[in-house]
């Protein structure tokens, strides 16, 4: 149990749909990201949430619209995306002091999505 | 985007060998350096984080060393066990609040 879960694990959808993905943490940290990994590429940061504000969006397009409601969720609304969305989505969090990566982070389990 | 570059890609090793892998990572604008293990079907794991130049952390049979100044850190493992087998991922923390991942270092331990 990582303390990071993650709904749904498992996601299809058409490139007109409109879903969401879920985070959640119980370990009362005040940082959260989202990840994205694509086959064979390295984990990129998508956005930094710290203190329920965002500090970093790493030109993700507009199709991804994260929203922080309070510090123990995290969600990524996701709309008319393309097949090259497909990839396993990483929520996580951390502690911050100062810099909001210099603390360890917890990962969720992810979210597979395809795009078709 | 930064350039974290770990080697090799993957590496298969018997049980009780040691064996040690690298990652690389510009060594200008230092905050950070991270280490995660990845097992299939799990969530990436924080093994470490780094911070100073010469610093060397262990947990286990693991343990890393950091070389700030000239972009590189060691990931060790002592006498490989099965359970070991996972992707080890560095990343790299920069001044501006990024944290750029290397692609992973794919270890199997063969029993």
């Amino acid at each position: 149990e990582t303390g990071v879960t993650q709904t749904p694990r498992h996601l299809v959808m058409g490139m007109t749909n409109k879903k969401s993905l879920k985070c959640e943490q119980h370990l009362g940290h005040n940082a959260m990201y989202w990840y994205k990994q694509s086959a064979k590429k390295p984990l990129e940061l998508m956005f930094v949430y710290s203190l329920e504000e965002r500090v970093e969006n790493n030109s993700v397009p507009s199709r991804f619209s994260p929203e922080c409601p309070n510090s123990s969720h995290l969600f990524l609304h996701l709309h008319t995306l393309q097949p090259e969305d497909s990839a396993l989505y990483l929520c996580a969090s951390s502690s911050r002091e100062g810099l909001a990566g210099v603390n360890e982070q917890f990962f969720g389990p992810g979210t597979r999505l395809t795009v078709l | 985007i930064l350039n974290v570059e770990q080697s090799p890609q993957s590496l298969h090793v018997q049980e009780g060998d040691s064996t040690n892998f690298t990652c690389s990572f510009p060594s200008s604008n230092f905050y950070a350096l991270h280490w995660y293990r990845w097992e299939t079907a799990k969530s990436p794991e924080a093994l470490f984080v780094m911070t100073l130049n010469g610093d060397e952390k262990k947990k286990g049979r693991i343990s890393a060393t950091l070389n700030t100044k000239e972009g590189y850190s060691y990931l060790y493992i002592k006498g490989s066990q099965p359970e070991d087998s996972a992707t080890y991922l560095c990343a790299f923390l920069t001044g501006a609040n990024n944290l750029f991942f290397g692609t992973g270092t794919r270890l199997t331990v063969i029993p």
